[in-house]
């Protein structure tokens, strides 16, 4: 367990619809980063926040958007989903920007 | 840009063959690099790394060496277990406007048969 967690674990859906997927970092952590993984494309780099910052953008649609809250929890928002969507979006966090990066179980997106 | 290009899966080895899973990366100065691996229905836990040149990363049996002549750091073990069945990734990370965000290869998924 790495003390990392995501809510929720399995999400499914319709094309059209918007999506909100939770990560609680674990304690202490100030850097969370979002990753998604595809069959096409593998584990890709979507956004990260640092102490309710964001720091750094990866390849994120524009239809997709990310905050970090005071209490340091992230939630990745999903909208206008597509089939292509569909995938396994994990969440990972660090203590600080440098630090090893521990992954949450991930929540796996299905768009129907 | 920064990439990983780690070989193709799938590798099916017999349990206690010697397992070699190669990777190269590209990237601008100096990265660390690290081998992520990913049971079934699990998230990706870190199995080793290292952070310049020449280093050795090592944990529960595997190894890999930061080549920077070579642009490398192929993951090894010598003797596989069942358990050891998992997909892994090959990953770098470096200091970009400091984010150490991960670049990730597409995987090797290992299959260890009794």
């Amino acid at each position: 367990d790495s003390g990392v967690t995501q809510t929720p674990k399995h999400l499914i859906t319709a094309t059209g619809q918007r999506v909100t997927l939770r990560c609680s970092p674990r304690s202490g952590d100030l850097s969370v980063y979002w990753y998604q993984q595809s069959l096409d494309q593998g584990l890709q780099f979507l956004i990260q926040y640092y102490n309710g910052e964001e720091r750094a953008k990866g390849n994120i649609l524009e239809r997709f958007s990310a905050q970090q809250f005071p209490d340091l929890h992230s939630e990745l928002n999903l909208s206008s989903l597509e089939l292509g969507d569909s995938a396994l979006y994990f969440c990972a966090s660090s203590r600080e920007t440098y630090n090893e990066q521990f992954f949450g179980p991930g929540t796996r997106l299905t768009v129907l | 840009g920064n990439s990983v290009t780690q070989m193709e899966g799938p590798v099916t080895l017999s349990e206690e063959a010697f397992l070699t899973i190669n990777c190269t990366y590209t990237a601008t100065g100096y990265p660390s690099l690290f081998w992520y691996v990913q049971y079934p229905g699990e998230g990706l836990q870190l199995l080793l790394k290292a952070t310049k040149a020449d280093d050795k990363g090592s944990n529960k049996g595997f190894e890999a060496t930061y080549r920077k002549e070579t642009t490398s750091f192929h993951l090894e073990k010598g003797s596989v277990q069942v358990s050891d069945s998992a997909v892994y990734f090959c990953a770098l990370s470096y200091s970009g406007a400091g984010s150490y965000q991960l670049t990730f290869g597409k995987g090797t998924k290992l299959s260890v048969i009794p």
